[in-house]
């Protein structure tokens, strides 16, 4: 596809249930993103992977989210034991070059209910 | 530590009429400033970047250093501008991640 494409693009958890959610990038995209945008917010960065390697993860919230992208392309967002304040739509996005002001392209989101 | 401040979350201006969307930062270094749009039940996608110093569908914005704003501006609102708006911040010593406001709500009325 020609975007970044995520799925699922819904998700219904029950609290302490782990989710996984994926994202593919744009083919060739080195930069990799994903943040959390709760209701009436701004997304909220998360973790950075410039291809395999996770150079940022500062922003995860707590040792239960976990992020990988172990071939450079595909990324997974794992949330273990999920929580009510995990409810939040999840973005991912990803941007062809390494350095600082390359655009970043985003998914449709995948928006995680934690019941 | 980097922060971008929205301080409008609505705004609603008449079709025709002049629209600034406000956006101020805090950041010590060069940073990239861009806004990003999103359409109802469409992605957040890219409107303008500073650098570019372009136009994109009649919007501009000039990165003021010394105010440290990076106000949207327009000077006939349409219809299809309605949307929301982020004002976001990239820093090189921060992995280039995006640091974004939290949004800016717009309404135009026909």
């Amino acid at each position: 596809g020609a975007g970044v494409s995520q799925s699922p693009r819904y998700k219904v958890a029950k609290r302490g249930q782990d989710v996984a959610l994926r994202c593919d990038p744009i083919s060739g995209h080195v930069s990799l993103f994903w943040y959390q945008q709760a209701l009436g917010q701004g997304p909220e960065f998360l973790t950075y992977f410039q291809n395999e390697a996770q150079l940022d993860k500062s922003g995860l919230p707590s040792d239960r989210f976990f992020a990988e992208r172990p071939e450079g392309s595909v990324s997974t967002l794992k949330i273990q034991r999920t929580q009510q304040e995990d409810s939040a739509v999840y973005l991912c996005a990803s941007s062809f070059g390494r350095g600082q002001g390359f655009e970043a392209f985003f998914g449709q989101g995948t928006r995680l209910t934690v019941v | 530590a980097q922060r971008v401040t929205q301080p409008e979350k609505l705004l609603s201006v008449f079709k025709g009429a002049p629209v600034e969307l406000k956006c101020n930062y805090s950041y010590s270094g060069s940073p990239e400033l861009f806004w990003y749009v999103q359409y109802s039940r469409q992605r957040l996608q890219l409107l303008l970047r500073h650098i570019s110093r372009e136009s994109i569908k009649g919007f501009t914005a000039d990165l003021n250093k010394g105010e440290t704003s990076f106000h949207l501006k327009k000077p006939f609102a349409q219809e299809e501008d309605s949307a929301m708006y982020y004002c976001a911040l990239s820093a090189r010593n921060t992995g280039n991640q995006f640091y974004f406001g939290t949004g800016t709500s717009l309404t135009v009325i026909p």
